[in-house]
């Protein structure tokens, strides 16, 4: 899996808009950009993916540059509920043998949503 | 559906003792993981089973570890005799295999082992 970069921090106002960076410059041609987070005590939870098109679901947005080298998700409208640790992951999605279950987890992004 | 679930919540233990974790995935899901997670490490992948079978077990730290699915709605996993660097919070996720591609993991709440 492509090695990932993320900030070790950020903070964002509450109902303002959370815009989490992730570098990946070695990404390969078929591999997804993920996105987990967690929320303290709890076990990680699934946000959004992508290849190279944006994407956009009921919980954030991915942006993914044209040349996939780097990505930002998008909380639109922070809440205090949303303060958690951010993941991005980069991996291909159907890898077979050894490799399928293999979620590397780095450091990720405490995002903190303060009032 | 009420998702991944894992019991005990919390586990504390003394050292040489033996404890046995328990996950029941959701159901349909064909694929089963279980994680580990400390501050030094961050998260780990143990073994995961697809259709009940162990797939790849590389991340069982050693031998004292066992995990086990006896049927699509139910696993364990066991560490036998338990010791004090075993303290970590565990994870089950499951998958569908044919959501593989589209959705991501599903993961319970945890048990939080301390082996004192």
């Amino acid at each position: 899996d492509a090695k990932t970069t993320q900030p070790p921090s950020m903070d964002c106002a509450e109902g303002r808009a959370a815009n989490l960076p992730c570098n990946h410059s070695t990404i390969s041609g078929n591999e997804y950009v993920y996105w987990y987070r967690q929320i303290h005590s709890q076990g990680p939870q699934y946000i959004i993916h992508g290849l190279k098109n944006n994407e956009t679901n009921e919980m954030a947005s991915l942006i993914i540059t044209e040349d996939r080298k780097s990505s930002t998700l998008i909380l639109p409208h922070a809440t205090l509920r949303d303060t958690a640790v951010y993941y991005c992951i980069v991996r291909v999605p159907n890898a077979g043998g050894t490799s399928y279950g293999k979620l590397t987890f780095g450091q990720g992004t405490i995002l903190t949503v303060h009032p | 559906d009420a998702g991944v679930i894992q019991s005990p919540r919390h586990e504390v233990t003394e050292m040489g003792q033996e404890v046995t974790l328990r996950c029941k995935p959701i159901s349909g899901h064909d694929y089963l993981f279980w994680y580990r997670q400390t501050m030094m490490r961050g998260l780990e992948l143990l073994i995961y089973f697809n259709n009940n079978v162990p797939i790849d077990d590389s991340g069982m730290p050693e031998d004292r570890f066992s995990a086990k699915m006896p049927n699509a709605s139910f696993s364990t996993l066991k560490i036998q005799p338990s010791e004090p660097r075993d303290s970590a919070v565990y994870f089950c996720a499951s998958i569908k295999n044919r959501d593989r591609a589209n959705y991501g993991y599903t993961f319970g709440s945890g048990t939080r082992l301390t082996v004192v």
